[in-house]
């Protein structure tokens, strides 16, 4: 099993640019989410899905859109990046009604 | 709401010493806690984890005791090695809700 995988590992966008960050699980969860991590900041969910065709907002939304095609797929949409995007981000995937989640590696981001 | 406050960082330490890393949260329900571990380049992976009170997690010489008297899930170790060098985050999940609640982390180094 691979587990949580995300792509890319790096990304380097300019303000006003869009991007899919890329984010599967091989595990058959039902529950995936993104989070960002900043410093001082810790964790914070972006949006998260119960299951294919179902997502919602998690604490930090905006400039974020997202889609749950496959039970397999879960990708984060930047429309139109903004320097206060620069972050890292956490993909992960857990059972339903469990809280113990499996992270991916994570995509670091950066928006001049 | 749930929320975790986590002894501030950096903490730096000399091979051997004990390590406390402070934990406390606020919560509704009945929850369960974890600590994750988040090597350098690394997502996180779950490192203990306690789902009633008085329960003990530990993995890796590492051990952690859910007081709900004091509302505390501290971390600790007996003698620190320099692979422990990583950040440690605590968090908060409440039974049948995936979401976990972080708290902001703390960067742990480990010199010989």
């Amino acid at each position: 099993n691979a587990g949580v995988t995300q792509t890319p590992k790096f990304q380097v966008l300019k303000t006003g640019q869009s991007m899919t960050l890329q984010c599967a699980q091989d595990m058959n969860h039902e529950y995936m989410s993104w989070y960002r991590q900043d410093p001082g900041m810790g964790l914070r969910l972006i949006h998260y899905s119960v299951g294919a065709g179902i997502t919602d907002q998690g604490e930090v939304p905006n400039g974020y859109n997202v889609s749950r095609s496959t039970t397999e797929d879960f990708p984060l949409r930047l429309l139109s990046a903004a320097p206060s995007q620069t972050s890292v981000y956490f993909c992960a995937s857990s059972w339903r009604g469990r809280n113990e989640q499996f992270f991916g590696p994570g995509t670091r981001l950066t928006v001049l | 709401g749930n929320s975790v406050t986590q002894m501030e960082g950096p903490v730096t330490l000399s091979e051997e010493a004990f390590l406390t890393i402070n934990c406390t949260y606020t919560a509704t329900g009945y929850p369960s806690l974890f600590w994750y571990v988040q090597y350098p380049g690394e997502g996180l992976q779950l490192l203990l984890k306690a789902t009633k009170a008085d329960d003990k997690g530990s993995n890796k010489g590492f051990e952690a005791t859910y007081r709900k008297e004091t509302t505390s899930f501290h971390l600790e170790k007996g003698s620190v090695q320099v692979s422990d060098s990583a950040v440690y985050f605590c968090a908060l999940g409440v039974f049948g809700n995936e979401k976990l609640t972080f708290g902001t982390g703390t960067r742990l180094t480990i010199i010989p």
